[in-house]
């Protein structure tokens, strides 16, 4: 069974500062995403990583595959990117099909 | 944008009613799936697809059922409804490619069971 850890679960920071959320995972994965979703809102992919590092904007996700871990930081925060943000792996079921699991994810807040 | 949508976007209906929420797409993704939100829980599995008629069961799939006749449509029921089902559902779609998978969620379903 595949088990996706985030943290913190919530974090509070003010206008500026650089944010860090980090995701573990259990197994061997074939991608890692990362997802946002505002209050009230839909769910939206920010990034697909198998490898590396990711850069769109203010936003950086990386990814050790060795150890299993992931790190989506935003540089210069701001109140907009105030949301939930959620990390899903996917992985190959010994069937043979495609499951995705999800952490419980990490309440952002940025104030002015 | 993603063709996926989700019907109906909300319903409040009576313990013990059958409730169906569809899911449709037009990307042609073999992969759909079920979700429950729910605070302090996030999204939990009700139960996913990976073809036609090819089903299997989530984390939470007591109380519920699918069906996918067709590529595009994926249904959730709720064969009779209670109280602890009131939730937002989203329905998701994935594909996978050489270059990795993709994954794109409907706008959420909110049902309240009354």
């Amino acid at each position: 069974k595949n088990e996706v850890e985030q943290s913190p679960q919530n974090l509070t920071a003010q206008e500026g500062e650089f944010i860090t959320i980090n995701c573990s995972y259990s197994v061997g994965i074939s991608a890692l995403h990362w997802l946002q979703q505002h209050p009230g809102g839909g769910i939206v992919s920010l990034f697909m990583l198998s490898s590396g590092k990711k850069k769109h904007g203010r936003l950086i996700a990386t990814i050790n595959i060795q150890e299993k871990h992931s790190s989506l930081h935003i540089t210069a925060s701001h109140p907009r990117d105030s949301a939930v943000y959620i990390c899903a792996v996917s992985f190959i079921t010994q069937g043979g099909s495609e499951k995705l699991v999800f952490g419980k994810g990490t309440k952002l807040t940025v104030n002015p | 944008d993603a063709g996926i949508t989700q019907s109906p976007r909300h319903k409040v209906t009576e313990t013990g009613t059958p409730v169906t929420l569809r899911c449709h797409q037009t990307e042609n993704h073999r992969y759909m799936y079920w979700y429950r939100q729910d605070p302090g829980h996030g999204l939990r599995l009700i139960h996913y697809s990976y073809g036609v008629k090819d089903t299997d069961k989530g984390e939470v799939s007591d109380g519920y059922s699918v069906s996918r006749s067709k590529t595009e449509d994926f249904l959730l029921t709720l064969e009779s409804a209670t109280s602890s089902q009131t939730s937002v559902y989203f329905c998701a779609i994935s594909e996978f490619y050489v270059s990795g998978n993709t994954i794109y969620f409907g706008e959420g379903s909110w049902l309240t069971v009354v």
